[in-house]
């Protein structure tokens, strides 16, 4: 079945560095990829879309410039916090879209920023 | 702005159960929902799609009804199990080719021995 793999699944990091996080599509290619953030307890919020080749696509209130999203290949895309804050800490969650009927997630990456 | 709601939004019942919960979305212009499972501090599992023009889809212990029209559906847990325990999450996806999932609440569920 189709396998979507995040890297780092858990990071710290200081106030103020950037952190990387790489999502891969492992058996199938995906042209477009979504990022999501989840708060604890609460659902999961569309944060941008990714496509292959393009430039993200960012939901109303997520500053651009804070969350850059590289989508280089169509296996990969990558979603870099930069100058991190306490308040960016959350659960990142990444799904890869085959284009047919389902996006497909992966296990997610818990970023606590101190 | 399509609203996706799930009741309960915390659900407790004795082993052997059988349970049922709900997903209502307010724009019923749908391509597909879809039901997820999620462990604590885990991705997400998909356990039942239905197209728009589906009714239900069963697997297993699972079943999920879907009314479009009516802007609801259900997910049917069978004799439930103690390793049932999760937080469950419906999405919606929207006509038009948009590729978009809206999530709903989200109902957590635990199963006691």
């Amino acid at each position: 079945g189709a396998v979507v793999s995040q890297h780092p699944s858990r990071v710290i990091c200081k106030s103020g560095t950037s952190v990387k996080i790489e999502c891969r599509s492992l058996d199938f290619q995906a042209t477009t990829m979504f990022w999501y953030r989840q708060f604890p307890k609460q659902s999961l919020m569309l944060m941008a879309t990714s496509n292959e080749g393009s430039k993200a696509t960012y939901e109303q209130g997520v500053e651009k410039d804070k969350f850059l999203i590289n989508h280089a290949s169509l296996t990969l895309s990558t979603l870099t916090v930069t100058s991190a804050h306490p308040e960016d800490s959350s659960f990142y969650i990444c799904s890869a879209f085959t284009g047919f009927n389902e996006q497909y997630f992966g296990p997610g990456t818990r970023l606590t920023v101190t | 702005k399509q609203e996706v709601t799930q009741i309960p939004a915390a659900l407790s019942v004795p082993e052997g159960e059988n349970l049922v919960l709900n997903c209502s979305f307010t724009d019923s212009a749908i391509y597909n929902l879809q039901w997820f499972r999620q462990d604590p501090g885990k991705g997400l599992t998909s356990l039942l799609l239905i197209q728009s023009s589906q009714r239900e889809q069963t697997s297993g212990r699972l079943n999920a009804s879907l009314d479009k029209s009516s802007g609801r559906s259900t997910l049917y847990i069978a004799a439930s199990q103690p390793g049932d325990s999760a937080t469950y999450l419906c999405a919606v996806r929207p006509t038009g080719g948009g590729n978009k999932l809206t999530f709903g609440t989200g109902t957590q569920l635990k199963v006691e021995l």
